[in-house]
């Protein structure tokens, strides 16, 4: 079964930068596309990039790109993604999803964000 | 960008009935190899979204031949028949033709 686990909640100050992880087991990160998802409080869903862990290459949505950076670390079949300069509106539910079959066929179970002084 | 229009916002239903979810793009997702890359997805309260229809029509593995998705070029609808409890929560649209991908605001399927 494949499972992305993501951990918990991140506390983060204004100004300063969290990472977060996405750990993929029972499939290989190398063979697919990883993509990265957000949530603010009571809202919709919106897109932020997606890394090909194969190759480090990386796309982003227009307004994440000095916001959001994508890694990949295939030894631990685990991807990140770092958030900068943190501001309020950064808060936030982030999820990591990958194409297994088709786009966004299978989903972390989301990381909480708060961005608070 | 891509706007997806959904409505409508809420549709409360009744156990058992039908539901029907419109979702509207400003501009055609057709792409230019002919396929048309507009998913719908499920998340119920507290988890994450989850797959239920891919281009347009095709029903994900393991999702019960109540959902159906139908549509073309603009306008897409995802219909469910008789709606069970597992059915409620929020449910997205999201287009993947032309980039970025962008998801519709989304539909609360609730009890009447």
């Amino acid at each position: 079964e494949v499972q992305l686990q993501q951990y918990g909640a991140e506390l983060g100050k204004p100004g300063t930068s969290v990472k977060l992880s996405c750990k993929v087991s029972g499939y290989n990160i190398r063979s697919t596309y990883m993509h990265w998802v957000n949530q603010r409080p009571g809202k919709g869903l919106e897109w932020i990039g997606r890394i090909d862990p194969a190759n480090g290459n990386t796309i982003y949505a227009e307004k994440f790109k000095s916001k959001a950076t994508l890694t990949a670390d295939t030894s631990s079949n685990t991807a990140y993604m770092q958030l900068s300069q943190l501001k309020s509106d950064d808060t936030a539910i982030y999820f990591c999803a990958m194409d297994l079959m088709v786009l966004m066929d299978a989903w972390g179970q989301g990381a909480s964000v708060t961005v608070s002084s | 960008d891509v706007v997806m229009t959904q409505t409508p916002v809420s549709l409360p239903v009744s156990l058992g009935g039908q539901a029907s979810i419109s979702c509207r793009s400003s501009q055609s997702l057709v792409h230019s190899n002919g396929n048309t890359y507009l998913h719908w997805y499920l998340q119920k309260p507290g988890q994450s979204p989850q797959l239920l229809i891919y281009r347009v029509s095709n029903r994900f593995s393991g999702v019960p031949d109540r959902f159906s998705g139908s549509g073309s070029g603009t306008d897409f609808t995802l219909k469910i028949s008789r709606v069970e409890p597992e059915d409620l929560g929020d449910y997205y649209c999201l287009q993947s033709t032309h980039f970025p991908p962008t998801f519709g605001a989304g539909t609360k399927l609730e009890l009447k």
